[in-house]
């Protein structure tokens, strides 16, 4: 089955630095990658995604980047804010079974101000 | 705007009791997933639900039942609540298509054991 793996497992930067999150996906028949943001005490929000026929999507501060030959994927955050302090969560899934998600470990974001 | 509902945001049981955890969307989704989150390992897929009536296993089913008798209603039951299911529950669903579409968490309920 498919196994994720993502990395930092904790993030430190100053406000208006770049973070960048890396997750590795192993089976290569997964053509879907969102990206879910939990703030303390809220649910996961879906922020980003890509599917596998596009290998990079931007939405303002956020940018997704994928490597299917790499089997790899990551989050860019640019001019990071104090309110981009959450766990963030990769995901990788393939459509035929049934839009199952399987998760990264999560990745705690601090932003300084 | 899609609505996923869990029953409870906290909730204490006791060793050996039967526990019922809901979940009801408002979107007329097909497909309904249940996840527990523990710190370090990130959500981990206990069972989904494809339509009604219909459930699958995920990857930690062990201890853990489903129900879903109506399309906007999932139940996740624990037979015999142990300590080591202390843990957040997620709900989630998502609409079937062609194409993987996203998938909508309720708010979670923190469940403990003792």
């Amino acid at each position: 089955g498919e196994n994720v793996e993502q990395h930092p497992s904790t993030l430190s930067v100053q406000e208006g630095d770049s973070a960048v999150i890396k997750c590795t996906y192993s089976d290569s028949a997964s053509n879907y990658f969102p990206w879910y943001k939990q703030e303390l005490g809220k649910r996961p929000q879906l922020i980003i995604d890509i599917r596998s026929n596009v290998g990079e999507k931007k939405d303002q501060r956020i940018a997704v980047t994928l490597n299917k030959t790499a089997k790899h994927f990551s989050l860019h955050i640019t001019e990071t804010q104090p309110e981009d302090s959450a766990v963030y969560f990769c995901a990788a899934s393939n459509h035929t079974g049934f839009q199952k998600l399987v998760f990264g470990t999560g990745t705690r974001l601090l932003v300084s101000p | 705007d899609v609505k996923v509902t869990q029953s409870s945001r906290y909730l204490v049981k006791r060793t050996g009791e039967k526990v019922f955890l809901e979940c009801v969307q408002d979107m007329d989704h097909e497909n309904m997933f249940w996840y527990r989150q523990d710190p370090g390992l990130g959500l981990r897929l206990i069972y989904f639900s494809y339509d009604v009536k219909m459930k699958e296993k995920g990857d930690i089913p062990e201890g853990y039942s489903v129900s879903r008798e109506k399309k906007e209603r999932f139940s996740l039951i624990l037979e015999s609540a142990s300590t080591n299911q202390t843990s957040m529950y997620l709900c989630a669903s998502t609409r079937l298509g062609q194409d993987n579409q996203p998938q909508h968490f309720g708010d979670g309920t923190r469940l403990s054991i003792l």
